[in-house]
């Protein structure tokens, strides 16, 4: 069965911590993972990650893709209270799973 | 460029109603996704659609559970006979083609069972 499991479930830290989230997957048909920040209600996108070791950066948020050891990293560096937040990561092809997240929470 | 649209935003039912949840994909989408999140939980892969046709049901409960996704109109997820356990927020998420499977969320609809 597909499965795809995020640590830590959560995450309390204070702004300007740097965090590393994890993302493991054991998807068939795998395609492409992806990383999403939940705020209220709609997940919004962050990357979408299909080859191993090529990092992806937007701001302060990298991340990294190992399809050998099946597994993704999100980074936050310098965190805000504005990052607090679920990220949900998933994986597949067409029918992508979602693991339960991480629910960080940035203190100020 | 409006987004995924999704209606309700909040649905209250009593046990043994049916629920009706709408979700009109981004301008240019063609592949249509529902998933369902429990509280504290991630998103469950509920149904994969394309226009007229259920790619992957693989998520859905066999029974009182139905996707569809005509040629016009939005995507529709009903669920008859709602219980309790079904109270859950329903997110839709439509993607292009050309982009595989990069998903754009709606809002979502609460739904709640009394």
């Amino acid at each position: 069965e597909d499965k795809v499991v995020q640590s830590p479930l959560s995450l309390v830290v204070h702004e300007g911590d740097t965090v590393t989230l994890n993302c493991s997957y054991e998807v068939t048909n795998f395609r492409s993972l992806l990383w999403y920040k939940q705020e209220k209600k709609a997940p919004t996108f962050l990357f979408m990650l299909t080859s191993s070791g090529i990092e992806k950066k937007s701001g302060r948020l990298s991340s990294i893709l190992d399809k050998k050891e099946l597994f993704s990293i999100l980074n936050i560096t310098a965190t805000q209270t504005g990052d607090s937040a679920i990220y949900l990561c998933a994986g597949g092809n067409n029918d992508m799973r979602f693991g339960a997240g991480t629910r960080l929470t940035v203190k100020p | 460029n409006a987004g995924v649209m999704q209606n309700p935003r909040h649905l209250v039912r009593r046990r043994g109603q049916e629920a009706r949840l709408r979700c009109s994909p981004m301008k240019g989408h063609s592949h249509v996704y529902w998933y369902r999140q429990l509280p504290e939980e991630g998103l469950k892969f509920m149904v994969y659609l394309q226009k007229e046709n259920i790619i992957d049901e693989s998520g859905m409960p066999k029974e009182r559970f139905s996707a569809e996704f005509p040629k016009e109109g939005p995507s529709i997820l009903r669920i008859q006979q709602v219980v309790r356990g079904d109270s859950a927020a329903y997110f839709c998420a439509s993607s292009q083609i050309a982009e595989g499977e990069k998903l754009f969320f709606g809002s979502g609809t609460q739904l709640s069972v009394l």
